[in-house]
């Protein structure tokens, strides 16, 4: 089964508004990774975290984990028409190999 | 520098037919990977590759065969399409500090294949 799951699955908010997604995940991680994908293209990378960090932030783009509660948050501030997108958290074991991806959170930036 | 290519980008096979999906990346990344996306799934990785020669099943191997001769080549074969293998594959490639440590993660467009 999938290590990931993203809640919600989907997402609808004014454009301004600030859009929070959330990542729950089952054993324990050596990182953790935000993906954003556009509709009919591939994965980019957004944002990734380590199991001994517990914030990072990059442009509009907030990421907490706890590890005591296996999740994450994504938090993007301000929205835009272009944040309209997939986002996917993806993690990495401890002691394996794999980037094991969720289902995802389609989030519809409404004008 | 080119990062990741797949081709083709789309393709349509009749059941029973086989194929390869090129994958090839510049960035000498020791970690490549294939995932197929269908709708309402997410990504499901179907095998991966640490390093030239090594290669091992992830979580949807069955129907797929896969060889890493070279580190920048990781194909993907389909031996005997079937109708359940229609989907969007995706390959990618990441560099790795050692076992558990992989990063950030670079994709290819994607090849949209459909059997019939």
């Amino acid at each position: 089964s999938q290590q990931g799951e993203e809640d919600p699955q989907a997402l609808s908010i004014q454009e301004g508004e600030n859009a929070t997604m959330n990542c729950s995940y089952k054993t324990s991680i050596n990182n953790l990774q935000w993906y954003r994908q556009n509709s009919g293209r591939g994965l980019v990378h957004l944002i990734l975290i380590r199991s001994n960090e517990r914030e990072k932030h990059s442009g509009r783009l907030r990421v907490t984990l706890d590890t005591s509660k296996k999740s994450s948050s994504l938090l993007i501030t301000a929205s835009r028409a272009a944040d309209t997108a997939s986002y996917f958290c993806a993690t990495v074991l401890n002691r394996d190999d794999k980037i094991i991806f969720g289902k995802g959170t389609r989030l519809h930036i409404l004008p | 520098n080119a990062g990741v290519t797949q081709t083709p980008k789309f393709q349509v096979l009749k059941t029973g037919q086989s194929m390869t999906l090129q994958c090839a990346q510049d960035m000498n990344h020791e970690y490549m990977s294939w995932y197929r996306q269908d709708p309402g799934m997410g990504l499901r990785l179907i095998h991966y590759s640490v390093g030239a020669g090594i290669t091992d099943q992830g979580e949807v191997p069955n129907g797929y065969n896969v060889s890493r001769s070279t580190t920048e080549d990781f194909p993907l074969r389909l031996l005997s399409a079937a109708p359940s293998q229609t989907s969007v594959y995706f390959c990618a490639s990441s560099y790795s500090l050692g076992r558990g440590m992989n990063t950030e993660a670079f994709f290819g467009q994607g090849t949209r294949l459909t059997v019939v």
